[in-house]
């Protein structure tokens, strides 16, 4: 089956050790998206790639970073993470081509900081 | 500009319809409605695109009325699965979606 895959689901860091969260897609879409989703809040959107051009939300903080080497596999960088970034990581993928705009999320990253 | 939804949370009984409202401040291209459920990713339910456009999978259906800046979720006959968070997702096509905070809906026996 086609899908949207994150590992690792659920990640433990130390305060200021960074840490690296990926995502792997087969539906082949064109369009990556990060997003961060705390507790009984909605989801974030911290940056998404359309193809290979990377388009960052203004209030991101510089501590996220994001690669997409292909189009299959996108990594979140947190270069030092802080307590507040303990969260719900989210990846989704989206096509622009043809009539399909729909988000397919995957399942999630937990990432807890200590 | 985050959209706004009421009610923040719904308890029914199942069998019992409910309605999801989405409210923009600004003018709306697209309307996404997405259900999450506790400890899972959001599931896509549908999209709406036009001004005044419905549509519907089976008891869950939706309204966008692009004048009023705002877009309605319908659940009649509320079965259990239904339960989670629903939530509106604004913007152009898919990209940059905006979500709304979200409404929790819990479905009784």
């Amino acid at each position: 089956d086609a899908m949207v895959i994150q590992n690792p689901r659920y990640q433990v860091t130390q305060f200021g050790k960074p840490v690296t969260l990926s995502c792997s897609q087969t539906l082949n879409h064109n369009v990556m998206y990060w997003y961060q989703q705390k507790s009984s809040q909605a989801p974030k959107l911290l940056f998404h790639y359309y193809d290979k051009d990377f388009n960052n939300e203004a209030d991101t903080p510089d501590n996220f970073q994001s690669r997409r080497p292909n189009t299959s596999f996108c990594f979140l960088d947190i270069r030092s993470p802080g307590l507040g970034d303990a969260a719900m990581y989210l990846c989704a993928t989206s096509s622009e081509r043809g009539q399909s705009y729909e988000q397919y999320f995957g399942p999630g990253t937990r990432l807890t900081v200590t | 500009q985050q959209p706004v939804q009421s009610p923040q949370a719904v308890i029914l009984r199942e069998g019992e319809d409910a309605v999801i409202n989405c409210s923009s401040s600004k003018a709306l291209y697209s309307v996404h409605w997405y259900r999450q459920k506790h400890g899972e990713a959001p599931v896509f339910l549908m999209i709406l695109l036009k001004g005044g456009e419905q549509k519907g999978h089976e008891k869950i259906s939706a309204s966008f009325n692009e004048k009023k800046q705002q877009s309605s979720l319908y659940l009649t006959a509320s079965q259990l699965s239904y339960s989670g968070t629903y939530f509106c997702g604004t913007g152009l096509r898919a990209q940059k979606l905006v979500f709304g905070q979200g409404t929790r809906l819990t479905i009784n026996p």
